[in-house]
């Protein structure tokens, strides 16, 4: 079955530091793969997104970074972490393509505070 | 630029009742529409999808409807159960990479 893990659950991490979250996916191949971040009382805003291996889509331009190194894994990252990266952040795929009656599966989400 | 909203206002019902939840967009010309339920401090969970020539679709005790008139989708959960509390988004879809996710109405039913 198709599953996707994200790691870790919480993280508390001073401004200025490095970031780096982790998200797998299993039971399909050549995902499509999406960092989102979610603040309270807001839609969910697409950070990052890739269609394969190395392709990397930004569409927020900020401090962060994404790379998909292998198919089903995909990395979202900082150099130097702001207050205003505080937030929920999470992974979700597609199984290409993207067509028929299913949506995003989403990951169970990384909630990180900088302090 | 385009939006979608969601009442942002917290749903208050009985167990038993009906819940109708609303979405409205402007300046947007969706492919598919679809629904999602999120609890507190976890990923959204899909629930149904409903494309632009499709007026109705249904799944267990939950309904959706479709209106490219109005820009609007009533997403209604019927003989509501207070295990159905939490927040549902809608989400805007081309059919390309970038959906839109509305930001969620919270509800809350009550034994």
């Amino acid at each position: 079955s198709q599953t996707i893990h994200q790691w870790p659950a919480t993280l508390v991490q001073p401004v200025g530091s490095p970031l780096s979250l982790e998200c797998t996916v299993e039971g399909t191949s050549n995902p499509n793969l999406y960092w989102y971040r979610q603040a309270a009382g807001r839609g969910l805003q697409l950070l990052f997104y890739s269609v394969g291996i190395g392709q990397i889509s930004s569409e927020v331009p900020q401090n962060l970074s994404a790379s998909r190194p292998q198919d089903r894994q995909f990395i979202l990252s900082s150099k130097k972490l702001l207050l205003s990266d505080s937030g929920f952040y999470l992974c979700a795929y597609t199984a290409p393509p993207r067509q028929g009656n299913y949506g995003y599966t989403f990951g169970s989400g990384t909630r990180l505070t900088v302090v | 630029s385009q939006k979608i909203e969601q009442n942002s206002e917290a749903l208050n019902i009985q167990e038993g009742k009906t819940a109708t939840l609303t979405c409205n967009y402007t300046n947007y010309s969706p492919a598919y529409l679809q629904w999602y339920r999120q609890d507190p401090g976890r990923g959204p969970v899909f629930l149904l999808l409903i494309r632009e020539n499709e007026k109705e679709k249904r799944k267990e005790r939950l309904k959706v409807t479709f209106d490219t008139t109005l820009k609007q989708s009533l997403f209604h959960i019927t003989a509501s159960q207070p295990a159905d509390s939490a927040t549902y988004l809608c989400a805007l879809d081309t059919g390309g990479f970038k959906t839109i996710f509305g930001a969620g109405t919270r509800l809350f039913v009550k034994a």
